[in-house]
This record gives C-alpha cells, sequence and structure tokens, in this order.
C-alpha cells in the first residue's frame, strides 16, 4: 500500500533551537496538509498545499513556524525557534482534490524541553 | 461557523456489545461527513464517508446515516471487538469550500475489554 512518509519519528529539543519535519506524499496526491495533534487542542490544520502552492496557513503561528513543498515529493513543517508549547504530534496527510480519503502519515512526536 | 461535535470518552465497552459513538455539527448547507479512526501510535485513517442525505456510510462493521434534520451521522457497530480500541474522529467538510478542507471533532476514545 502507498504511504505517507514523515521524518523524524521523534524529535526531542531544547527550547529555541529550529526543528524541522519532513513529509513525503503518495505520488500523484496534490494535496498536503500538516495538521498538529495535542490532548488539549485536538487536530488542528496548521496549512495545507494544493499543487504545491499554499492555500491556506492561517493556522500557523506565522512569527515561528512556517511551511513549504519545494517539490512534488516533498513537504517541510519547520519551526523556529521552537518553544515548549510546540510539543505536540506533527501530521503529515496527502489526497487528490474532491477525494477525502486523506492518507495520513505515523506523525512526529515532537517534544520541545 | 462550521463545527463538529462528539460524545466524550472514553467509551469503554465489552466485547461483542454494541457501539454508538455521537457526533453532531454545524454547517451552511449539505457538507460531506466522515468518520476517522486513529489507532495507537498511528496517523489517522479514513473508516467511512456520506456525502448527501439519508446516505449511509459503512465499513468493516461500522455504520453511520447522515441526518439533515437532527445534523447527526452517529457512529455504529452491532458487535465491538477487541481489535477496535482505538479513537475515533467525526468531520465535515463545507460544501462552500472547493479545497477539500476537513474540520475534525476531538476525538472519542473507544475502550473495549475482553
Amino acid at each position: 500500500d502507498a504511504r505517507v512518509t514523515q521524518t523524524p519519528r521523534h524529535k526531542v529539543t531544547e527550547m529555541g533551537q529550529e526543528v524541522t519535519m519532513r513529509c513525503q506524499p503518495i505520488l500523484g496526491h496534490n494535496t498536503v496538509f500538516w495538521y498538529r495533534q495535542t490532548m488539549m487542542q485536538g487536530l488542528e490544520l496548521l496549512a495545507y498545499f494544493r499543487n504545491r502552492a499554499p492555500l491556506d496557513d492561517s493556522g500557523m503561528p506565522k512569527d515561528r513556524f512556517s511551511a513549504e513543498m519545494p517539490d512534488a515529493t516533498l513537504a517541510t513543517l519547520k519551526i523556529q525557534p521552537s518553544e515548549p508549547r510546540d510539543s505536540a504530534v506533527y501530521f503529515c496527510a496527502s489526497g487528490l482534490a474532491g477525494d477525502y480519503g486523506y492518507t495520513f502519515g505515523s506523525g512526529t512526536r515532537l517534544t520541545v524541553v | 461557523g462550521n463545527s463538529v461535535t462528539q460524545m466524550e470518552g472514553p467509551v469503554t465497552l465489552s466485547e461483542e456489545a454494541f457501539l454508538t459513538i455521537n457526533c453532531t455539527y454545524t454547517a451552511t448547507g449539505y457538507p460531506s461527513l466522515f468518520w476517522y479512526v486513529q489507532y495507537p501510535g498511528e496517523g489517522l485513517q479514513l473508516l467511512l464517508k456520506a456525502t448527501k442525505a439519508d446516505d449511509k456510510g459503512s465499513n468493516k462493521g461500522f455504520e453511520a446515516t447522515y441526518r439533515k434534520e437532527t445534523t447527526s451521522f452517529h457512529l455504529e457497530k452491532g458487535s465491538v471487538q477487541v481489535s477496535d480500541s482505538a479513537v475515533y474522529f467525526c468531520a465535515l467538510s463545507p460544501l462552500s469550500s472547493n479545497t477539500g478542507k476537513l474540520i475534525f471533532g476531538q476525538g472519542t476514545t473507544l475502550q473495549v475489554k475482553p
């Protein structure tokens, strides 16, 4: 089965450090989402792309978060500088426009100490 | 605005019990509705969906019917198994949205005991 690959699976970093999370969407999928999951807030949509173009990143703290798709096989989510409140599981998902059976990756569990 | 509300968990059942997880929504028009499942340590997986009123989505013994009159999409299963233990998310995609964006509920944890 095709899958969305996220790296790293786990990341522990110190406050103030830069964190980069990577996602390889399924080949042929034209829509990519970044979600953050915490116990308190549940699933929050951070950003999403259609055909590599950002459609909406209003869910991201602009001062420290950035999301890009340098090519069709790679999406990145960067946090700089990281803060303890950024500790969460970050999910990438990909799919086709008009079909809501999005495929989620296994997530990156980020811990900022 | 658009929103999804699920019953709070955790829901704890014995194996072979009947399951209902309530989901209600607020949306303009007729959104598409979904149930996703998240097993421990994994990402979300689409479980079933319904795109118009009175549609019934079904998969792996789970069912949900799109009820426009009650703005609900309750998840049911006649006989749960230990392997069904997971977090279940109800979600909607607004009709007005052509972006494919999903709005999720807060999730309901199901624990099934042998």
